[in-house]
């Protein structure tokens, strides 16, 4: 039972070139969630799916798409990569709200990427 | 105003002291609050939640919520080495949809 997975665990990205992050997780959890993490502003959610085949825009969704073409798998794309998504990237899942653990996220183990 | 506002420390401490950790947040819809641990280049883990106001007890760890001045705590008695890491706090609607952290207090304990 692996949990949360992120793939790559680093990356180095020239200004302009474009990437995919992929997230996977074997918990059949319904929500999953993408959030950047910059020193001194937190995590922040870029966008979020509450099932297979649904995305919604979270708090950042500026220059990020997302696809959840699989309950298990959660993708996070850079078309064109900027400095300014030099980040650390985390993706969470959450069980389905019918089980009410509204509290309850589970994290992977992150991606670092630099854009220079 | 931010969501949640958290003092970044860092927080040194020896050894069995007890550690105190706050945050305060805005907008009193919120329900659920949360306190995450994350270790160096580790994703964050849940380490407690409470719900509305009042205390909640999980052996050397107490996260306390105060919804009329809007006040998150986290105690932490008898601290350990091990529990050197940065503290998130969040706070979440029954929405699932809605989690806010804070920026994390980076703790150290000295043996």
């Amino acid at each position: 039972n692996a949990g949360v997975t992120q793939t790559p665990k680093f990356r180095v990205l020239k200004t302009g070139q474009s990437m995919t992050l992929l997230c996977a997780q074997d918990m059949n959890h319904e929500y999953m969630y993408w959030y950047r993490q910059d020193p001194g502003m937190g995590l922040r959610l870029i966008h979020y799916s509450v099932g297979e085949g649904t995305t919604a825009k979270g708090e950042v969704p500026d220059g990020y798409n997302v696809s959840r073409l699989k309950k298990q798998n959660f993708l996070l794309g850079l078309e064109s990569a900027a400095p300014s998504q030099t980040s650390v990237y985390f993706c969470a899942t959450h069980p389905a709200l019918r089980l009410r653990l509204f509290y309850e996220q589970y994290f992977g183990p992150g991606t670092r990427l630099t854009v220079t | 105003q931010k969501e949640v506002e958290q003092d970044p420390g860092p927080l040194s401490v020896p050894e069995g002291a007890i550690v105190s950790l706050n945050c305060t947040y805005s907008n009193s819809a919120f329900q659920y609050f949360m306190w995450y641990r994350q270790y160096s280049r580790k994703g964050p883990e849940l380490l407690m939640y409470t719900y509305s106001s009042g205390n909640k007890e999980d052996g050397r760890f107490t996260a306390q919520v105060d919804k009329s001045s809007k006040y998150i705590s986290l105690f932490i008695r008898d601290s350990q080495p091990s529990d050197s890491a940065t503290y998130l706090c969040a706070k979440g609607l029954n929405t699932g949809n809605q989690f806010y952290f804070g920026t994390g207090t980076s703790l150290t304990v000295i043996p």
